[in-house]
C-alpha cells in the first residue's frame, strides 16, 4: 500500500463546475497535509495547506481534511480550463515527505 | 524576489558516472529539500537539509548525497549512475522546513544513457 494514494484520472468537469480531488493516506501520525498543481512541463505550485481537522478555503479552493477517516480533499469551485493540470496530494509525517501520484484534471470550456 | 534556482536545467550521463547538481533557495529560506519525480513512481522525497544539517532523509541508497552550505545553496550528488536514475530532479526551498509554504524550482532533468 503506498503511503499515499490518489485517483489518477482523468478527472474531466466543465468550465464553472465543482471539481473534486480525494486523497487518503495511510500513516496516522501525518501531521500536515497540502495540494500542489503542477502543470504540464512545470514544477509543482503550492495551492493550500491545511493542518487541522476541516475545510479551509483561499478562493475558489477549498481542501478538507479529515484524520479519522485519513482522508483529504480538495475542491475547485467555478472551474476555470486553466485550473486544468495535475493536482498532487502531500503529507508530511514529520520526518518524511510523501506524495501521491496526482490527479490530471481537465476543465472543458 | 528570485525564486529558486536549479542549475543545469538539463544533464546527459552516461551509466557508472557521478552528477551534481544545484539549488538556490529563496534568499532567507534555511531549507532546501529534494526529490525526485518519474512518470511511474511520481515525486520521492530524498532528503531536506535546513541549516546546513539534514534533518530527514527518503528511502534511497546511499549513491544520493546532498549537503548544504552557509548560503543555504545546497547540492546534491548521484555516485555510480544508473539507467533508473533518469529523473527530474526537483528541488524545494521552505523558511519553515519540510512542505510548509515551500516553493520548488523548475528542476534538472537528468538522463542517463
Amino acid at each position: 500500500q503506498k503511503e499515499v494514494e490518489q485517483n489518477s484520472g482523468p478527472l474531466s468537469v466543465p468550465e464553472g463546475a465543482i471539481a473534486s480531488l480525494n486523497c487518503t493516506y495511510s500513516d496516522r501520525v501525518s501531521q500536515s497535509f497540502f495540494w500542489y498543481r503542477q502543470y504540464s512541463g512545470k514544477s509543482p505550485e503550492l495551492i493550500m495547506s491545511i493542518y487541522s481537522n476541516g475545510d479551509k478555503e483561499d478562493g475558489r479552493f477549498t481542501a478538507q481534511l479529515n484524520k479519522a477517516s485519513q482522508y483529504v480533499s480538495l475542491l475547485i469551485r467555478d472551474s476555470q480550463p486553466s485550473d486544468s493540470a495535475t493536482y498532487l496530494c502531500a503529507v508530511n509525517t514529520g520526518n518524511q515527505f510523501y506524495f501521491g501520484t496526482g490527479t490530471s484534471l481537465t476543465v472543458i470550456p | 524576489k528570485a525564486g529558486v534556482t536549479q542549475t543545469p536545467r538539463y544533464l546527459i550521463k552516461t551509466r557508472g558516472q557521478q552528477v551534481t547538481l544545484s539549488c538556490s533557495p529563496i534568499s532567507g529560506h534555511r531549507s532546501v529539500s529534494w526529490y525526485q519525480q518519474t512518470p511511474g513512481q511520481g515525486l520521492q522525497f530524498l532528503f531536506e537539509y535546513f541549516s546546513e544539517t539534514q534533518r530527514n532523509k527518503g528511502n534511497f541508497p546511499g549513491r544520493f548525497s546532498g549537503r548544504q552550505f552557509s548560503n543555504s545553496r545546497s547540492e546534491m550528488n548521484v555516485s555510480t549512475l544508473e539507467l533508473g536514475d533518469s529523473a527530474l530532479y526537483l528541488c524545494a526551498s521552505s523558511l519553515f522546513g519540510g512542505l510548509t509554504e515551500a516553493f520548488f524550482g523548475q528542476g534538472t532533468r537528468l538522463t542517463v544513457v
